[in-house]
């Protein structure tokens, strides 16, 4: 089974400046996709942004980039010029990617979350 | 632009009542899903559905607890018997072939 481990419950950063949240996993699949969402008070689960495991490019959504390490199994996010409405907790989440086997079954597993608070 | 819907947005029920709660996914989605997130923890993976049946269901999810997609249209999860541990906020997500899960805004379960 997989397991995804964010060991920052909290985190805080000064407006403007740059955040990085930290997350491992355990697999033994070679083909997955990894994700962060972010739940703000509203607590609805929010996709930020999406890794496949194939690609060696990190993915970036504007001010949003991961760096995956694959073979460290290391997926972190960081948030450049952080702004306050990116306040919210963040989860790391895996998903197995499709095949015959596990067709229709590709749950997510979530890391335990990252709450980050932005300083004014 | 599409997107889940949940209702109630909160419900409150004493020990031992039946619950449903219920979600309109994405019309052109196929497969179906129930999380739950117990205050203060983490988003656990309790069921998912394709075809009109379970494909697969967590530990968390016993007799007490059933899905059903009655109408074509409506996904729900019923909790026959509630204990005071159900409490927590319940979400759903939809999905197609080829995209990711999108969430509902969750529906807050309070067990008394």
């Amino acid at each position: 089974a997989q397991t995804v481990t964010q060991s920052q419950p909290e985190m805080s950063v000064q407006e403007a400046e740059t955040v990085t949240l930290s997350c491992t996993y355990d697999t033994s699949e070679s083909d997955y996709y990894l994700f962060w969402y972010k739940q703000p008070p509203s607590r609805q689960m929010i996709l930020v942004i999406r890794q496949e495991a194939y690609k060696q490019q990190n993915a970036t959504e504007n001010r949003f980039s991961v760096n995956f390490q694959k073979a460290a199994k290391s997926f972190s996010l960081k948030i450049s010029d952080s702004q306050l409405g990116d306040a919210a907790m963040y989860f790391c989440a895996y998903r197995s990617a499709w095949s015959i086997s596990n067709f229709g079954n590709e749950k997510l597993t979530f890391g335990t979350g990252t709450r980050l608070t932005i300083i004014p | 632009e599409p997107e889940v819907t949940q209702t109630p947005s909160h419900q409150v029920t004493q020990m031992g009542q039946e619950v449903i709660l219920r979600c309109v996914p994405i019309s052109n989605h196929l497969y179906f899903y129930w999380y739950r997130q117990i205050l203060g923890q983490k988003v656990e993976f309790l069921v998912s559905f394709y075809n009109n049946e379970i494909s697969e269901k967590s530990e968390i999810f016993d007799d007490q607890f059933s899905v059903e997609r009655p109408d074509g249209s409506n996904f729900t999860l019923k909790i026959r018997s509630t204990k005071l541990e159900d409490s927590a906020m319940y979400f759903c997500a939809s999905r197609a072939m080829n995209t990711e899960a999108f969430f509902g805004q969750g529906t807050r379960l309070t067990v008394v």
